[in-house]
């Protein structure tokens, strides 16, 4: 069975800081997704990683993939209110696995 | 393109009664899933087709639920009877196959209906 881990869960940050947010793996695969959801939203596609050693930068957001660590990473660059949302990295194997989601939640 | 459509948006029943949810893919593409969103569960797939056909529907929680896609174009999940448990945001999103196998492009999620059964 495959698991998607995130962590953190929940993570408070104040404006212009960086963070990063972990979403591990536990079987091969060479395709993941991130997604954001604002709360009562639906889920908005950021980014799809598509081989090992992938990066993708939109804005203050940027994620890569590590197919042999079976690890992909975001990472939150002077972060702004606006970032405020749950983080879901998913993985494609056969079907879509989500992980449980990152609460973000960027304060003054 | 609108996007994938789904309705009702919200929907408010009573235990016992049946509910339908609806869902129209985004045209020309031929994968369609159904997920449910809880916050004890998370996001967990109930089931998927490929061009109307049912793949996978090992997600199905009991035979309370089905699903059926008539066409390309018209998805409906059924819950009968539906049960206070089954409250949660069902999500229909859909995709298109890429070229390489067991892969598909990214998901595109409808804005979901939010279902309170009482």
């Amino acid at each position: 069975e495959l698991k998607v881990e995130q962590n953190p869960l929940f993570l408070s940050m104040q404006e212009g800081k960086n963070y990063t947010i972990y979403c591990n793996y536990s079987t091969t695969s060479d395709r993941l997704y991130w997604y954001r959801q604002d709360p009562g939203k639906s889920l908005e596609s950021l980014f799809v990683l598509l081989s090992n050693g992938a990066v993708k930068q939109e804005g203050r957001l940027m994620a890569s993939l590590d197919t042999k660590a079976r690890l992909s990473t975001l990472h939150i660059t002077a972060a702004v209110h606006d970032l405020s949302a749950t983080y879901f990295c998913a993985v494609d194997f056969i079907t879509l696995t989500f992980g449980k989601g990152t609460m973000l939640l960027v304060s003054p | 393109d609108a996007g994938v459509i789904q309705s009702p948006r919200h929907e408010v029943t009573e235990m016992g009664q049946e509910v339908t949810l609806r869902c129209k893919p985004i045209s020309g593409h031929d994968y369609l899933f159904w997920y449910r969103q809880t916050m004890m569960r998370g996001l967990e797939l109930l089931i998927y087709f490929n061009n109307n056909v049912p793949i996978d529907d090992s997600g199905m929680p009991e035979d309370r639920f089905s699903a059926k896609m008539p066409n390309a174009s018209f998805s409906t999940l059924k819950i009968q009877p539906s049960e206070p448990r089954d409250s949660a945001v069902y999500f229909c999103a859909s995709s298109l196959l890429a070229a390489a196998p067991q892969s598909r492009e990214t998901q595109y999620f409808g804005p979901g209906t939010r279902l309170l059964v009482l």
